[in-house]
């Protein structure tokens, strides 16, 4: 399958810093990405979709100041968690999905963030 | 309720055991549906996808029943390797979202 990789795999920070989190799909365009975020023991859970050159669209509850996406290339997406506080302390993961011709929408996991915010 | 929703166990069997796990849907909208399979502290991966007329792929079955929106999974033979939380996913058609469930775990015991 197609390979997307994450950076960094992991990242502890003192409340109150910025964290970014880079997703890059190594060897697809991806049209689409999506960022989840996993607590222990619970599922992911989808915080917002990005698409190439346009806004990302973000889900219900999810603050969209805080957490800023960016996908300025078909290879790149971002995700900045701002003023990261304790209980931002979670699993991030990213997903991408190619264009029709990349199958029926399957989406490519990441291998994921930790991020402990201190 | 939740849209996709799962036993969630844990599930404790013996090497060479079957085990089925089981799931629900709320969204008709959905399109397809998928088992991944998820280890600790790393990504879901993909483990199969799920149709009407069902799917099997070596020692797993998986079964889709639209009319009672319901998904299963079935694993023979369990192997200690298959330990895992499996995870029940819901593609919408609409914009592509995949929800997941919360996920079961197994554990297979030598």
């Amino acid at each position: 399958g197609a390979v997307v990789s994450q950076h960094p795999s992991w990242v502890i920070c003192k409340s109150g810093t910025s964290v970014k989190i880079e997703c890059r799909s190594l060897d697809f365009q991806a049209t689409t990405m999506f960022w989840y975020r996993q607590f222990p023991k619970q599922s992911l859970m989808l915080m917002a979709t990005s698409n190439e050159g346009s806004k990302a669209t973000y889900e219900q509850g999810v603050e969209k100041d805080k957490f800023l996406i960016n996908h300025a290339s078909l290879t790149l997406s971002t995700l900045t968690v701002t003023s990261a506080h304790p209980e931002d302390s979670s699993f991030y993961i990213c997903s991408a999905r190619g264009g029709v011709t990349s199958g029926s929408g399957e989406q490519f996991f990441g291998p994921g963030t930790r991020l402990t915010v201190l | 309720r939740k849209e996709v929703e799962q036993d969630p166990g844990p599930f404790n069997v013996p090497e060479g055991a079957t085990v089925a796990f089981n799931c629900t849907y709320s969204n008709s909208a959905s399109q397809s549906f998928f088992w991944y399979r998820q280890d600790c502290r790393k990504e879901p991966k993909l483990l199969m996808s799920v149709y009407s007329s069902g799917n099997e792929d070596g020692r797993f079955t998986a079964q889709l029943n639209r009319a009672s929106q319901y998904i299963s999974l079935l694993i023979r033979d369990s192997k200690l390797s298959d330990s895992a939380t499996y995870l029940c996913v819901a593609l919408s058609s609409s914009n592509y979202k995949l929800t997941f469930g919360k996920g079961t775990l197994l554990t297979v015991n030598p």
